[in-house]
């Protein structure tokens, strides 16, 4: 049950795209294809930017997208905006229950 | 628009046991999916501790397991949490949210801090 891996900072420039990777192991984002990434600003509740690895919930954008390849997940946030500056988290059924990540700030330059 | 209120105290003393509350609204519990309870430490990451179902089948983060009960109240259209033996490391942000499956979290709370201290 430990928390899934994720890079603790990532950062891009304006317009540019960034990946997170988010790699667990095959109890868990290996196993199910049930991976989900949340947005969090500041001082907010989380926001579902990605389920079931690469759907989008209704009013995200397209410019987030995922991915996954074995026992890692990716988020890809490609055309970056001042406004994505936020950390991210990503989230994987595992058996029996539910893991995130240990999240990811991501400085927008 | 689904909406989901937590309520409980704020300040919980060691030892002593920790009770939660989320009130949804705009959508009814017994209609369908999952509801969990998710916790954020100040300045840490995002910790899932346990959801229910709509017909009461419950999951519990394994860690935590031996302390945590989820339950439904359908006729409040409410559900709970309950944390026995509480430490300072329980001191969180505790969000209540809708899970479609998978941890699939798209309507959350607003959070509500509880901090255990005596």
């Amino acid at each position: 049950q430990s928390a899934l891996t994720q890079p603790r900072s990532v950062s891009g420039s304006l317009g540019q795209s960034v990946t997170i990777s988010c790699t667990g192991t095959s109890s868990d984002v290996g196993g199910y294809n049930y991976v989900s990434w949340y947005q969090q600003q500041p001082g907010k509740a989380p926001e579902l930017m990605i389920y079931d690895v690469s759907k989008w919930p209704s009013g995200v954008p397209d410019r987030f997208s995922g991915s996954k390849s074995g026992n890692t997940a990716s988020l890809t946030i490609s055309g970056l905006q001042a406004e994505d500056e936020a950390d991210y988290y990503c989230c994987s059924q595992a058996v029996g229950y539910v893991v995130f990540g240990g999240g990811t700030k991501l400085t927008v330059l | 628009q689904v909406q989901l209120q937590e309520s409980g105290p704020g300040l919980v003393k060691p030892s002593e046991t920790l009770s939660l509350t989320c009130t949804v609204s705009a959508y009814s519990i017994s209609s369908g999916y999952h509801w969990g309870w998710i916790r954020q430490p100040p300045g840490k990451g995002l910790e899932w501790i346990a959801s229910i179902s709509h017909s009461g089948s419950t999951y519990y983060k394994p860690s935590l397991k031996s302390r945590v009960t989820i339950s439904l109240d359908t006729s409040k259209n409410q559900f709970s949490l309950k944390l026995t033996s509480v430490t300072a490391a329980d001191t969180a942000v505790y969000y209540c949210a809708r899970d479609l499956g998978g941890g699939t979290s798209d309507y959350w709370g607003q959070g509500t801090l509880v901090t255990v201290s005596s």
